[in-house]
């Protein structure tokens, strides 16, 4: 089976834009989860999807936002950018509870 | 809510010694504990887990111990090799809660 994909790899972006990262999850899952990765922080929860319901919700503000479709691929979109959201962002999917299996991420520059 | 801590942040092993890697969690209901290893520029992979109902699990030369009483697990990494050089992340959840991440280990694999 193709594993987890995640469009597009890069983005450079200037403060106060928009950005819309895709996720596409392994054949068959239902549930993807999207992470925040910085150097100091580590992973931290963004949100999760399932069956196209938000299921789970981390401490981000209302700029983070996200949604799944039928066919269970997830974008997660970020509005008014700031220097801060600078990150790798990754999400992944899983089939049976719990175990989960990553994207190669999309790395977002925010200039 | 759930918060896990992980020791150390660095670990620099010779080459053919064992690495331990310790986690700690605070939720007595966590009963997941998957631990991911991150080759630089790529994804988390995962690499074992374990559940509450077991107190061990090997996979070659990987082991994960699980003590439910003190809440900690750690990662056993026997004959290391320079491949194995990475960032080891431990994470723990319940349910369908998100899983919560340790900040993170770098091993160093000195050959």
């Amino acid at each position: 089976k193709a594993g987890v994909t995640q469009t597009p790899r890069y983005l450079i972006k200037t403060r106060g834009q928009q950005v819309t990262l895709s996720c596409s999850p392994i054949s068959g899952h239902r549930s993807v989860s999207w992470y925040q990765q910085t150097p100091g922080q580590g992973l931290q929860f963004l949100f999760e999807y399932f069956s196209e319901t938000q299921r789970n919700k981390g401490n981000f503000p209302g700029r983070f936002s996200g949604r799944q479709f039928s066919n269970s691929r997830s974008e997660m979109n970020v509005s008014t950018l700031e220097l801060g959201d600078s990150a790798l962002y990754l999400c992944a999917s899983s089939l049976l509870e719990q175990t989960q299996y990553f994207g190669p991420g999309t790395r977002l520059l925010v200039l | 809510g759930e918060n896990v801590e992980q020791h150390p942040s660095t670990l620099s092993v010779q080459e053919g010694d064992s690495a331990v890697i310790k986690c700690t969690y605070s939720d007595s209901a966590s009963n997941y504990f998957p631990w991911y290893k991150q080759e630089l520029g790529k994804r988390p992979q995962l690499i074992i887990d374990i559940r509450s109902n077991v107190g061990e699990k090997k996979d070659q030369r990987i082991a994960v111990t699980l003590n439910k009483t003190a809440k900690h697990f750690s990662l056993h990494i026997t004959e290391t090799q320079p491949e194995d050089s990475a960032v080891y992340f431990c994470a723990a959840n319940r349910g369908n809660t998100p899983l919560v991440f340790g900040k993170g280990t770098r091993l160093s694999v000195i050959a």
